[in-house]
């Protein structure tokens, strides 16, 4: 089945403790992004990435690090800077078009919850 | 710049009701824009989206939104509610980067 893959489904942080959430995709979807979600906010763009070794930071990247390897695999890093870290952490990927506009569907992962012990 | 407003962060209907949830967008340039589902602890699942041409959508689980520029709106429409349209919705603009509204909690009353 094709699809994303994210684990582990509950993560628990330590203080000062960097912790990587994994996301992967067998879509061939060269667009990958990495969201968080906290009550009543909606989603909020941490980072995306167009195409290999290359990603851009959304509108809170701070505390966060990402790497971009592979086409498949988008691993978003929760470092000991971002000092709210307790969230649903969501991965989607899309196709990137050209010609069309740039509509493109994103789909989702199960998502990552993080807590902080 | 994009932005969306979703009127109500929490709508409760009767089993068999009409559901309507409240999109508001602002937008530069023609709007993609979509409606997304997300039930409990899972991740967001497309419920229908708007490009070009007709501006009534029809979507998954005989969902559909009428997208209407002279008000800016897309609101998300099911004529009778089932309890398992209980969930948290989300509509978004744009293309490449999507901006998401707050989320609308829908609740099914029996």
């Amino acid at each position: 089945d094709g699809g994303i893959t994210q684990s582990p489904k509950y993560l628990f942080r330590k203080e000062g403790q960097n912790v990587t959430l994994s996301c992967e995709q067998n879509l061939n979807h060269d667009a990958m992004y990495w969201y968080r979600q906290d009550p009543g906010q909606g989603l909020r763009l941490i980072y995306y990435s167009q195409i290999v070794n290359d990603f851009q930071k959304g509108d809170i990247a701070e505390g966060y690090s990402v790497s971009r390897e592979k086409k498949e695999s988008f691993p978003l890093t929760v470092t000991s800077a971002q000092k709210n870290p307790t969230a649903f952490y969501l991965c989607a990927s899309s196709i990137v078009r050209s010609g069309t506009g740039g509509q493109n569907i994103q789909y989702f992962g199960a998502g990552t919850r993080l807590s902080v012990l | 710049a994009q932005s969306v407003t979703q009127l109500g962060s929490h709508v409760s209907v009767s089993e068999g009701a009409l559901v309507l949830l409240r999109c508001n967008y602002s937008s530069s340039v023609p709007p993609y824009l979509f409606w997304y589902v997300q039930y409990p602890n899972q991740g967001l699942q497309l419920l229908l989206k708007y490009t070009t041409g007709a501006t009534l959508v029809k979507g998954i689980n005989g969902f559909e939104a009428e997208f209407k520029k002279s008000e800016t709106s897309f609101h998300l429409t099911k004529p009778s509610a089932h309890m398992s349209d209980a969930a948290e919705y989300f509509c978004a603009v744009g293309a490449q980067k999507l901006v998401f509204g707050q989320g609308t909690r829908l609740t099914i009353n029996p």
